[in-house]
């Protein structure tokens, strides 16, 4: 079975800009959620997904934001982007919640 | 507010003795707990987990205690090889591991040498 597939690998952006990302879930899962790796402060949550709706939030401002599609795949998007946005954003899913979630590899994002 | 707390950014263990990670949590409502495992270029691998309801899980090498009332977690790998070198991710859950947020802890970093 593939697992968590995210597209693409590496961005470079120039502050202001604004950036889509992509996650495909492994087949079967529904429960998509999205989380922040920045050096010295471990994964944070940003949201999840679950049959195409939020269904749970993290403390981000509104610049982020994410959507679900019908075949579970998901994508997030940043605005107005900022020099702190710089991170790997990991994309994790799971049958029908967030235990023993499957990561995918990560979106490396670097904010010029 | 870091709730789930690795006080140890980085550990380092011989091959094959035991290598102990621990985890320190505030949140009382947190049930579910998970480790994780992350090489470099890599998302985390799920590794373990334990509800609440129980003090122990074992599978293989990996055995995770939980102590409720010290809020505290621990990963025991035993014996260690030089393949568990990597970065470990303690996590929390709260409403049984079915709520819909992983809270993570800032990782340790183990090293096994030879």
């Amino acid at each position: 079975k593939a697992g968590v597939t995210q597209t693409p690998r590496y961005l470079i952006k120039t502050r202001g800009q604004q950036v889509t990302l992509s996650c495909s879930p492994i087949s079967g899962h529904r429960s998509v959620s999205w989380y922040q790796q920045t050096p010295g402060q471990g994964l944070q949550f940003l949201f999840e997904y679950f049959s195409e709706t939020q269904r749970n939030k993290g403390n981000f401002p509104g610049r982020f934001s994410g959507r679900q599609f019908s075949n579970s795949r998901s994508e997030m998007n940043v605005s107005t982007l900022e020099l702190g946005d710089s991170a790997l954003y990991l994309c994790a899913s799971s049958w029908a919640g967030p235990a023993e979630q499957y990561f995918g590899p990560g979106t490396r994002l670097t904010v010029t | 507010d870091q709730q789930v707390k690795q006080n140890s950014p980085s550990l380092s263990v011989q091959e094959g003795r035991i290598s102990i990670l621990n985890c320190d949590y505030t949140n009382s409502m947190f049930d579910y707990f998970l480790w994780y495992k992350k090489y470099p270029a890599e998302g985390p691998t799920f590794l373990i987990s334990i509800s609440s309801i129980k003090d122990k899980n074992e599978d293989g090498r990996f055995t995770v205690f939980l102590n409720k009332s010290a809020k505290h977690l621990s990963l025991h790998i035993v014996p260690s090889q030089p393949g568990d070198s990597a970065v470990y991710f303690c996590a929390a859950s709260a409403q049984g591991g079915t709520a819909s947020k992983l809270t993570f802890g800032t990782g340790t970093r183990l090293q096994v040498t030879l």
